[in-house]
């Protein structure tokens, strides 16, 4: 019954390898997000795709690659790694921009 | 793009006093603001929302206000208690998918 699902829930990597974490909605919705929250809890939107589209890309490094197989998934793909990405990453997923957004159980992710 | 100001970052009151957090906007093209609470160690989960065709919206101790004019939208929690400690984030979106987070506000509310 889980709604929006991400995997893995922890992910501890060493500085420079790649790595990817997964999201999954079941609620039927057009619009996916990733999120990143640093250790000072600020959420800052990274990418929006709506129907596989990507709509919105902040400033963002293109070690970061967002990719949508279908409108349920929104799989983050991080190459190179380097100890600023260490934060909490949220998946979203909403049925437009201006709808209720429904949160994944977030990836911690820590780069040693 | 659009930026928004959360105010205050940190909020410590007595159990049963009032809470009220603001925000402000930038993006007059923004026209959807919701209320997102995040526990400890949680998501953060939808409490409240509001849109720009309406001033204000209550659901029981939640209320949230907005002003279009002044771009800017408030949160009152009236009789806090302890489990309403949390970080709370506001937020603006638009028709294009645009979805920004204020700062977010630590509420400490003391027992």
């Amino acid at each position: 019954d889980t709604a929006v699902s991400q995997t893995p829930k922890y992910l501890v990597t060493q500085m420079g390898n790649d790595k990817s974490i997964k999201c999954e909605q079941n609620l039927g919705h057009d619009t996916m997000y990733w999120y990143k929250q640093d250790s000072k809890k600020f959420l800052k939107i990274m990418f929006s795709y709506n129907n596989k589209e990507l709509i919105i890309n902040e400033t963002v490094p293109n070690r970061f690659s967002p990719k949508s197989p279908d409108k349920a998934h929104l799989n983050l793909h991080i190459n190179s790694l380097e100890l600023g990405d260490s934060a909490v990453y949220f998946c979203a997923s909403s049925q437009h921009g201006t709808d209720t957004q429904y949160f994944g159980p977030g990836t911690r992710l820590t780069v040693l | 793009g659009e930026n928004v100001e959360q105010h205050p970052s940190t909020l410590s009151v007595q159990e049963g006093d009032s809470a009220v957090i603001k925000c402000t906007y930038s993006d007059s093209a923004s026209n959807y603001f919701p209320w997102y609470k995040q526990e400890l160690g949680k998501r953060p989960q939808l409490i409240i929302d509001i849109r720009s065709n309406v001033g204000e919206k209550k659901d029981q101790r939640i209320a949230v206000t907005l002003n279009k004019t002044a771009k800017h939208f408030s949160l009152h929690i009236t009789e806090t208690q302890p489990e309403d400690s949390a970080v709370y984030f506001c937020a603006a979106g638009d028709n294009f998918n645009k979805f920004y987070f204020g700062s977010g506000t630590k509420l400490n509310v003391k027992p």
